[in-house]
């Protein structure tokens, strides 16, 4: 089982608030990843790091913003929520070219 | 437009039929991995094949990819009700120059297997 973790497992939050999501891992894995996934749908890359104080945006366009200012925790921000974030968010690392991935957090907005 | 596209996108089995599942892509890759995704949570990878190998065997899993068709296959043997989940392919679009470890994923197949 790969170590890591993803905070909060769900979280449903009125429009407008500011959240953050939390992921962490313990592997030591320089790249780390935030896909946006809707049900039955596949996962689309929002952001991805390949190291400490190095982010970049993926394919899909979002309005959420990460940080790495550690190895190990890659947070992801949404300043004003909104129905359209309504999603779920899964956050993965690797070291080499496998990806190891978190639970996901299953975000609702309403 | 997406890079991978699978079919079928759902299959349903018997417990110890084999099952298989193709993956088309677009561009070139560096390599094609595979996952397993159980209902909606996070995926597990499965195998790896790269650019320059044409199949690969891991357990009771056996993939095939073919650059010239852009297409890659997976099969599953002597299937379990265990293996219920969720499969996509994800390309690495690299190419000969390295990876960019940066992957892109199919829709998925949804594997139902009854016991």
């Amino acid at each position: 089982e790969a170590d890591i973790y993803q905070t909060p497992r769900y979280l449903v939050i009125g429009t407008g608030k500011k959240i953050t999501l939390e992921c962490s891992q313990t592997m030591g894995h320089d790249k780390m990843y935030w896909y946006q996934q809707d049900p039955g749908m596949e996962l689309h890359l929002i952001h991805y790091s390949y190291g400490v104080n190095s982010t970049e945006k993926g394919d899909l366009s979002s309005e959420s913003t990460v940080s790495r200012i550690r190895t190990e925790h890659f947070p992801l921000t949404l300043e004003s929520a909104r129905p359209s974030h309504t999603s779920q968010y899964l956050c993965a690392s690797s070291s080499l070219y496998e990806q190891y991935f978190g639970p996901g957090t299953r975000l609702t907005v309403t | 437009s997406q890079q991978g596209e699978e079919d079928p996108q759902a299959l349903s089995i018997q417990e110890g039929e084999n099952a298989t599942m193709n993956c088309s892509y677009k561009t070139s890759i560096n390599n094609l991995q595979w996952y397993r995704q159980n209902s909606g949570r996070g995926l597990v990878h499965l195998i790896l094949i790269r650019s320059n190998e044409r199949e690969k065997h891991s357990g009771r899993l056996r993939v095939t990819l073919d650059t010239s068709k852009k297409s890659s296959s997976l099969l599953i043997t002597a299937s379990r009700a265990a293996d219920t989940a969720s499969y996509f392919c994800a390309t690495d679009a690299g190419g000969y120059g390295g990876a960019t470890n940066k992957l892109i994923f199919g829709t998925g197949t949804l594997l139902a297997v009854q016991p």
